[in-house]
């Protein structure tokens, strides 16, 4: 089954503790993209990468690393966790944006900093 | 910079009642895309729309593209419980492709039995 997998699900943390949200997608796409979800606000990317080792800024990454070491995984690394950091997250990955295609969404990672 | 906003934030209806939302950006867009979360769920796409103008259905769903390409809106018509979730447009930041999405704030359809 196609699909994009996040782990984990839900996540309490303090603040500080380094912490990596895993992203992995089944569907061999070259895109991939993290936002997260705060209410009124709608979706806002944090990062996004059009292939391995590239990766670019989106409209909020600060607090926020990714790395892109293999086409299927795009893990999004908290180096330093604060509050305001919490948050519902999703990766998202597809085909080739340049081209319109749609994206697909993981199941969302509830993050809770304390 | 770009903004996209969609109207209204939220809807409540009686089943059986049409519904519709409103996208509008600030900027002119090459495309715009519409997805449906479902409460507690993640977005899924339901559309892209490309051309000027440009209108399509899914079943009950009505979705059009703005002649000036800078709105789109999204219409039910007969709304069922199965409706229920937040409306997301979503479209391409000034001079780039859809590797960059703004996405509208959302309108959450709650659908009353």
């Amino acid at each position: 089954e196609a699909q994009v997998t996040q782990n984990p699900r839900y996540l309490i943390t303090v603040t500080g503790k380094k912490l990596t949200v895993t992203c992995s997608q089944n569907m061999n796409h070259e895109y991939m993209s993290w936002y997260r979800q705060d209410p009124g606000l709608g979706l806002r990317q944090i990062y996004y990468s059009m292939n391995v080792e590239v990766t670019d800024k989106g409209d909020v990454p600060e607090g926020y690393k990714v790395s892109r070491k293999e086409k299927r995984n795009f893990p999004l690394i908290l180096e330093s966790p604060s509050p305001n950091q919490t948050s519902l997250y999703f990766c998202a990955s597809s085909t080739n944006p340049e081209r319109y295609t749609e994206a697909f969404f993981g199941q969302g990672t509830r993050l809770t900093v304390v | 910079g770009q903004q996209v906003m969609q109207i209204p934030q939220y809807q409540h209806v009686q089943e059986g009642e049409d519904f519709t939302t409103y996208c509008n950006s600030s900027t002119t867009l090459s495309n715009i895309q519409w997805y449906k979360q479902r409460p507690g769920g993640h977005p899924v796409f339901l559309i892209q729309l490309v051309k000027s103008g440009e209108v399509k259905k899914q079943k009950r769903l009505t979705f059009q593209f703005g002649e000036a390409k800078k709105n789109s809106s999204l219409h039910i018509t007969a709304t069922q419980t199965t409706d229920v979730g937040t409306y997301f447009c979503a479209g391409p930041k000034s001079n780039f492709g859809n590797e960059k999405l703004t996405f509208g704030t959302g309108t959450r359809l709650t659908i009353i039995p």
